[in-house]
């Protein structure tokens, strides 16, 4: 099956500042989405995004398909924005068998 | 719309016993997926359906998982009988199409003692 990595694992930021978050994967997609974990375990829908570049609000997402990864922006980061952030993709053909990266875990300090 | 609702919230019981998890998709969604949450092995899927009919049930893990989709706006996920490895944050999510924008439920905390 296809190979969902994302970096970093942990992530330290102070209110205010903005960060990247990376997720490549092994093979082409047809399904690329991007996911946050709040602390209370609720699993809330970024982007779906397979190609090119989305924005809403203080987050946004390219994907380069060609390269095999994406990327997402948070900007101004608050403190709301801690949890962890899960890419999940499809390989091309395989219908819609959503695979988990490990995550990236976001803690936003005052 | 109330988003996909699974019952219930939290669930503890004994190794052994038969645990009936549930799910409502959000209407109009054509496709529902069950998903397990664990800290070793992350998030994986279990089964997905489409127009309630099972495409792909690779990674239900054993004979004891069985999941069904009797019509447009109710699933089941029943585990018979329950083990402590099967201890797990199980999610139902739903999606319009089957390559689209998939929708989290709450979540169900299974614990086996």
């Amino acid at each position: 099956g296809i190979q969902v990595e994302q970096s970093p694992p942990d992530l330290i930021l102070q209110e205010g500042a903005n960060s990247t978050l990376r997720c490549n994967f092994s093979d082409s997609v047809n399904n690329l989405q991007w996911f946050h974990q709040n602390p209370w375990g609720q699993l809330i829908n970024l982007f779906y995004i397979p190609s090119g570049t989305k924005q809403n609000g203080r987050l946004s997402a390219t994907t380069v398909a060609t390269e095999r990864y994406s990327l997402l922006y948070i900007s101004s980061s608050q403190t709301t924005d801690s949890g962890v952030y899960f890419c999940a993709s499809t390989r091309t053909g395989t219908a819609s068998k959503l695979t988990f990266g490990t995550g990236t875990r976001l803690q936003v300090t005052l | 719309d109330a988003g996909v609702i699974q019952s219930p919230r939290h669930e503890v019981t004994e190794m052994g016993q038969e645990v009936t998890l549930r799910c409502k998709p959000i209407s109009g969604h054509n496709s529902l997926f069950w998903y397990r949450q664990t800290m070793m092995r992350g998030l994986e899927l279990l089964i997905y359906f489409n127009n309630n009919v099972p495409i792909d049930d690779s990674g239900m893990p054993e004979d004891r998982f069985s999941a069904k989709m009797p019509n447009a706006s109710f699933s089941t996920l029943k585990i018979q009988p329950s083990e402590p490895r099967d201890s797990a944050v199980y999610f139902c999510a739903s999606s319009i199409g089957d390559v689209d924008t998939q929708y989290f439920g709450p979540g169900t905390r299974l614990t086996v003692l």
